[in-house]
């Protein structure tokens, strides 16, 4: 079985600060990670993801994650955050066979303070 | 190239009353998803159908149904809405690339049971 667990339904950061959301998972064959944005009243957008290439995944806006298989973790940064970051964030794992449901962790709420 | 629509946006129902939730993708992937967001619990997959004529439980499936109508429309019914199908509710579906599927998700549809 898969899971995700993310650190913090809840992180609050100064406007120009790193970001850093924390995403940590559980899967039994090697998985497929993805990062998604939700803003307010809105569905979910990719953000990033992994696949087995680079451990280190460049998304939109200047998000990246990397891939840390000792760690199991799968961490969302941004150097400098910006007001219109302020949204859900949500971190997913699937199987890196075709055609499997994501599961979904809890999501964490960026909030950006000016 | 509108992707994924759902219909309606917005949604409130007494309970007892039913009534379906329509997905549409222009998009030609075989596999749709059905999901619900709730506050604090992340995304929980309620059906999913990996082809035409073809549909299979998530997670949480109780007092739902699905069709999967041909290969663009995959639609949610609830026969006797209960209070706690208060939700949002997002369909998407699934891109199979060479470097890893991708699911992309409509915009929601909020629903209240009174």
């Amino acid at each position: 079985a898969q899971s995700v667990t993310q650190l913090g339904s809840h992180v609050s950061v100064s406007e120009g600060a790193l970001v850093l959301l924390r995403c940590n998972y559980s899967s039994s064959v090697p998985p497929y990670l993805f990062w998604y944005v939700q803003y307010p009243n809105q569905g979910l957008q990719l953000l990033l993801k992994y696949t087995s290439a680079a451990t280190l995944v460049k998304g939109i806006n200047d998000f990246e994650a990397e891939f840390k298989k000792s760690e199991t973790s799968f961490h969302l940064t941004k150097p400098s955050a910006h007001m219109s970051d302020a949204a859900e964030y949500f971190c997913a794992v699937s199987k890196s066979s075709g055609n499997t449901p994501l599961v979904f962790g809890k999501g964490t709420r960026l909030s950006v303070i000016a | 190239n509108a992707g994924v629509t759902q219909t309606p946006k917005f949604q409130v129902l007494k309970t007892g009353q039913s009534m379906t939730l329509q997905c549409a993708q222009d998009m030609n992937h075989n596999s749709m998803y059905w999901y619900r967001q709730d506050p604090g619990m992340g995304l929980r997959l309620i059906y999913y159908s990996a082809s035409e004529g073809t549909t299979d439980k998530g997670e949480v499936p109780n007092g739902y149904n699905v069709s999967r109508l041909n290969k663009r429309e995959f639609s949610l019914r609830l026969e006797s809405a209960a209070p706690s199908q208060t939700s949002v509710y997002f369909c998407a579906c699934l891109r199979v690339g060479r470097v890893g599927d991708t699911q992309y998700f409509g915009p929601g549809t909020r629903l209240t049971v009174l």
